[in-house]
């Protein structure tokens, strides 16, 4: 059975800090998605990004970047100089159909709060 | 273009109605997936379709159901409504059934009293 551990269910930090929010996946699956979604107050989740599991290059996209170890089955996602726009409920997730948001397993998110 | 829309966004229901909750992918996509988000058990899949054919479902009872029409819109019916039944219900769409990316709905509050 898959399993998504986002053990951080709170972080608050002040504005321009650096902040990784941890993920934890376990499946049986040699082929599998891990995924990182937002969800500001407004309820839609974002989608951010979607790893397979051959691909363990790390990730930068302007002030997000993740890092991908199968060693260690984990998944983390750091925001550098983070801004108040930021706050929102994250969630990683994990599907082994590949395909959109088929099947996901999400974990329980992470609430960041970046205070001005 | 518009993207994905769920209604309706609010609706109280009794214990022991029906409801169905509507959602309108982004125009060309085809697949279609719900989820249920309550406060204990967080984010749980329900049902993906693609082109009117349901390919995966969770682990949620038969009172749980979903179809989709020609124009990929779709509708889930949650019939028997008990009170754990109020939570977010998100659908999602996406292009193809190996799109990398999918796009979510604000979801619909259905409260249950």
């Amino acid at each position: 059975a898959q399993k998504v551990t986002q053990a951080q269910t709170e972080i608050s930090v002040v504005e321009k800090e650096d902040v990784t929010l941890d993920c934890v996946y376990e499946t049986r699956d040699t082929t599998y998605y891990l995924f990182w979604y937002k969800q500001p107050p407004s309820g839609e989740l974002v989608f951010l990004i979607r790893r397979n599991s051959f691909d363990e290059q790390n990730e930068i996209s302007g002030r997000y970047s993740w890092n991908f170890q199968k060693s260690t089955s984990s998944f983390n996602f750091t925001i550098t100089a983070s801004q108040v726009v930021d706050s929102a409920v994250y969630f990683c997730a994990l599907s082994e159909s590949g395909g959109g948001a088929d099947g996901l397993t999400f974990g329980k998110g992470t609430h960041l709060i970046i205070q001005p | 273009k518009a993207g994905v829309t769920q209604t309706p966004r609010y609706l109280i229901k009794t214990r022991g109605q029906q409801v169905t909750l509507s959602c309108s992918p982004i125009s060309g996509h085809r697949s279609v997936s719900w989820y249920q988000q309550t406060p204990g058990q967080g984010l749980q899949f329900l049902f993906e379709y693609f082109s009117e054919t349901q390919r995966n479902k969770g682990n949620f009872p038969g009172r749980f159901s979903g179809r989709q029409f020609s124009n990929s819109r779709s509708e889930m019916n949650v019939s028997t409504l008990e009170l754990g039944d109020s939570a977010l219900y998100l659908c999602a769409s996406s292009s193809r059934i190996y799109d990398t990316e999918a796009f979510f709905g604000q979801g619909t509050r259905l409260t249950v009293v």
